[in-house]
């Protein structure tokens, strides 16, 4: 298997920059997809979820784009503020089984 | 007040000491579930129960036990922690009955075995 460095995926950002955070997965047959933000020292924490039969869900300054022809998930932020900066991850499931996480991009974001 | 709680916060222990996580929630959720989680390796899923009477392994079940002792309590157990068990742990819940997760997490307990 992929061996896994000690170091995540970071983008850095200017305060009031979008942001775009991507995740790759492999199941073809996953159909529920969720991002989730983790702050330093807290548990993830619920963003925005989408089910296969969408390519787009918008929430509050989130965005979440499926393509399931190549299998790509990205959340998208809008005007990225301080209080984004965070561990992102993204989640999957297939067919109301347990979630398989992904391994989590840190968002920094600059004044 | 949160809605899952985790203790202890953080825990030092001694290889080959036996030590339990614990976890209660106040949600009301049948499910609960037990994360492992590592610097760039994301969250793991050593065990999971859909209720009381139900227990099943998750990835990483290897040198780890659990008890639901209550819907609202779920035990995490190393019975004799190794060096490469120090990481991070979550407790989270669910509320969705046959239908997709939506995950709710507690604040975590950080575990260092010497």
């Amino acid at each position: 298997g992929e061996s896994v460095g000690l170091h995540l995926p970071t983008l850095s950002v200017q305060e009031g920059d979008n942001s775009i955070i991507n995740c790759a997965y492999s199941n073809s047959a996953s159909d529920y997809f969720i991002w989730y933000k983790q702050e330093s020292g807290k548990g993830p924490q619920f963003i925005i979820d989408i089910r296969s039969n969408m390519d787009k869900r918008q929430g509050q300054r989130v965005t979440v784009l499926l393509n399931k022809t190549v299998k790509h998930l990205s959340l998208q932020i809008a005007a990225t503020q301080p209080g984004d900066s965070a561990v992102y991850f993204c989640a999957e499931t297939a067919g109301y089984s347990t979630l398989t996480f992904g391994k989590g991009t840190m968002l920094l974001v600059s004044p | 007040d949160a809605d899952v709680t985790q203790t202890p916060r953080n825990r030092i222990t001694k290889t080959g000491k036996r030590i339990m996580l614990e976890c209660s929630q106040t949600k009301g959720h049948d499910r609960m579930y037990w994360y492992r989680q590592d610097p760039g390796l994301g969250l793991r899923l050593i065990y999971y129960s859909f209720d009381v009477k139900d227990i099943n392994k998750g990835e990483i079940s290897d040198g780890y036990s659990v008890s639901r002792q209550a819907q609202a309590k779920f035990s995490l157990s190393l019975e004799s922690a190794i060096p490469n068990q120090t990481a991070l742990y979550f407790c989270a819940t669910s509320g969705n009955r046959g239908g997709y997760e939506k995950l709710f997490f507690g604040s975590g307990t950080q575990l260092s075995v010497l």
